[in-house]
């Protein structure tokens, strides 16, 4: 059964750059999409954006300007920066696997216990 | 974006009740609709996909229903390792959106 773990500092300071990486175990990362997921203390789940295996990439809008994913087939695991972070970034990150059933149907079938990451100073 | 609005926010339920949380789309999605089940510390648990379709493992107890923009998840009789959130998500169009939660608590 595949597994994801999320890693990386739990702490960043205002306007650096946040850096997490997904390490994939008991599978391989190839033939899917691999989603970031975050979820700030008391609200709901946001989703910031997703990559293929072979590079391709969607994130969403309203992150966009500030992140960067990109996956490393050589060791499965997959990576997260989103740069000029404020303390509005804080929250628990997640990665995703993303498994798909034709056109744009899409759903999250394996999930990692996710990190948090405060940002302050 | 497409919105998606779950209702109730919090539930209050005892042991062996039948339990009903409603997704509503902004607009059409068609069956391109998930739930998922999540405890405090833990990762999200995928139970249902497609809006009808029970994931692997998961309990019959368990069921999806809904196409277009209305969706429902049930559970049949309520057992005490089903009190957690519950989140439905959309994939008809990025970005994928995620109700609000609703949150089932023992009675």
């Amino acid at each position: 059964q595949v597994q994801l773990q999320e890693s990386g500092p739990g702490l960043v300071k205002p306007s650096e750059t946040l850096s997490l990486t997904c390490t994939v175990s008991g599978g391989s990362i190839n033939s899917f999409y691999w989603s970031w997921i975050r979820q700030p203390p008391g609200k709901g789940l946001e989703w910031i954006g997703h990559i293929y295996y072979s590079g391709s990439s969607n994130y969403n809008p309203s992150l966009k300007s500030r992140v960067t994913m990109s996956v490393d087939t050589s060791k499965n695991d997959v990576s997260l920066n989103l740069g000029s972070v404020t303390a509005a970034d804080t929250a628990v990150y997640y990665c995703a696997r993303e498994s798909r059933g034709g056109y744009s149907l899409a759903w999250f079938d394996s999930w990692g216990q996710g990190t948090l990451v405060t940002v302050s100073s | 974006d497409i919105q998606m609005t779950q209702s109730p926010s919090s539930l209050s339920a005892s042991l062996g009740d039948r339990v009903t949380i409603t997704c509503r789309a902004s607009q059409t999605i068609s069956r391109f609709l998930s739930w998922y089940q999540h405890k405090p510390g833990k990762a999200p648990k995928l139970l249902i996909y497609s809006a009808v379709t029970l994931q692997s493992g998961v309990p019959s107890r368990f069921s999806g229903s809904g196409s277009g923009t209305d969706f429902t998840l049930t559970i049949s009789s309520l057992q005490p390792e089903d009190f957690a959130t519950y989140y439905c998500q959309q994939s008809y169009s990025t970005p994928y959106t995620f109700g609000q939660g609703t949150n089932l608590e023992m009675k």
